[in-house]
């Protein structure tokens, strides 16, 4: 099976600007989490979408947003961008939410805000 | 609300020694746990996981976990070294369901260097 991918794999933006990522899972996996990570902050959890519904958020602002797709495609959106939110987004892929099923994640997206 | 701790945020060893990456965490509920590892430029890969079965626990490249409710503790360790070990680890605490669902809560990762 081909594995999570995300793309693009690096962007540019400038503050103010909004971005959209996408993520890709493994074929059969209907949950897809979100993490951002940062040297500072390390890793934190986003959100999560099972079967195209949010089921779990974490402590973000209302600018970061997500969707899954009947397919189970995910897409996560940041508005008006901030110097912060530089950093690597990576989401990972699961068969259900489960905590006993491991996450699969993807290479990342390298967000850098100019 | 459940978290992680790692011990040393950066570990050197020789080639060929022991590696012992250290892993606390604290959890009101039975902890599933993971130990990811991450190389530069790339995602997580799973080393391996812990969900209440056998609390030794076996991994991919050799590495191994004991899972110690009592320590509340997960430390990864391998035998012996190799220069392509060198990397970020990551320990990580879920549960089942509710505010769990679909989140893993990382600790701050340690760096391990291996000397030739």
């Amino acid at each position: 099976k081909a594995g999570v991918t995300q793309t693009p794999r690096y962007l540019i933006k400038t503050r103010g600007q909004q971005v959209t990522l996408s993520c890709s899972p493994i074929s059969g996996h209907r949950s897809v989490s979100w993490y951002q990570q940062t040297p500072g902050q390390g890793l934190q959890f986003l959100f999560e979408y099972f079967s195209e519904t949010q089921r779990n958020k974490g402590n973000f602002p209302g600018r970061f947003s997500g969707r899954q797709f009947s397919n189970s495609r995910s897409e996560m959106n940041v508005s008006t961008l901030e110097l912060g939110d530089s950093a690597l987004y990576l989401c990972a892929s699961s068969e259900t939410s489960g905590g006993y099923n491991e996450q699969f994640f993807g290479p990342g997206t390298r967000l850098t805000v100019l | 609300a459940q978290s992680v701790t790692q011990l040393g945020s950066h570990v050197s060893v020789s080639e060929g020694a022991l590696v012992l990456l250290r892993c606390n965490y604290s959890s009101s509920v039975p902890p599933y746990l993971f130990w990811y590892v991450q190389y530069p430029n790339q995602g997580l890969q799973l080393l391996l996981k812990y969900t209440s079965a056998a609390t030794l626990v076996k991994g991919i490249n050799g590495f191994e976990a004991e899972f110690k409710k009592s320590e509340t503790s997960f430390h990864l360790t391998k035998p012996s070294a190799h220069m392509s070990d060198a990397a970020e680890y990551f320990c990580a605490v879920t549960s089942a369901g509710g505010t769990s669902y679909g989140k893993l809560t990382f600790g701050q990762g340690t760096i391990l260097t291996v000397h030739p």
